[in-house]
């Protein structure tokens, strides 16, 4: 099975930052890597899929990019109720699914 | 309106045997794959499995084979996570969630299971 390798498990940020976020990929996935955000309590919520489309109703200042093997998922300007764990996903129409190991974003 | 309904908390001893549920609504059921997510207490997401509904194809993730049964009733539009004998370490919370293009767009809020002797 291809893994993903999500870097860094933590990360503290100051509002108006701009925060970055990679995933690996063993192999080659093309663009089949989506991203979500789950704030405390709550069940995910998709933010981006097949690595840089923004999911509709999800605010401008989330992005993704790359394809193959490095993608980057990035919060333009950092607010504070973007305080959530956030996780890379890998599809593969022969499954399994496979999420990343996750990172927590912390305010200063 | 796409929504999924989860049973609700459950606690149980080790050893008894647990099913939890995911009503589905606002769509065809049997036309999508719902699949199973884990979340350990203060841990990431973990999927577990997949099921389709439409022909009860399920595939599992080799870390969960064995250890759950996915099943899915089309005339109620639900689908089943089920222990035959829970563990301690299987205490956590437990999500289902829409498949669709490689995506998980509609989740459910999450059943948490407690097992504690």
């Amino acid at each position: 099975d291809i893994q993903v390798t999500q870097s860094p498990s933590s990360l503290s940020a100051s509002i108006g930052d701009r925060v970055t976020i990679t995933c690996q990929a063993s192999h080659d996935i093309s663009d089949f890597l989506n991203w979500y955000q789950q704030k405390p309590g709550q069940a995910p919520k998709l933010l981006i899929f097949d690595a840089s489309n923004l999911q509709p109703g999800v605010p401008s200042r989330f992005s993704g990019s790359g394809s193959g093997t490095h993608f980057t998922f990035t919060i333009g300007s950092l607010q504070p109720e973007d305080v959530a764990t956030y996780y890379c996903q890998h599809y593969h129409n022969l499954l399994p699914d496979t999420f990343g190991q996750g990172t927590r974003l912390h305010i200063e | 309106e796409v929504q999924l309904v989860q049973s609700g908390a459950e606690v149980r001893k080790p050893g008894e045997s647990l099913r939890i549920s995911c009503k589905a609504s606002g769509y065809s059921f049997a036309t999508y794959w719902i699949g199973w997510v884990r979340q350990m207490p203060g841990k990431g997401l973990e999927w577990m499995g997949i099921i389709y509904p439409g022909d009860s194809n399920v595939r599992y993730s080799p870390s969960f084979q064995g250890q759950v049964t996915i099943s899915a009733d089309k005339s109620s539009n639900t689908a089943y996570l089920q222990w035959s004998s829970l563990k301690a370490s299987d205490t956590a919370m437990y999500y289902c969630a829409r498949r669709y293009s490689g995506t998980y767009g509609a989740w459910g809020q999450g059943t948490l299971v407690t097992v504690s002797s």
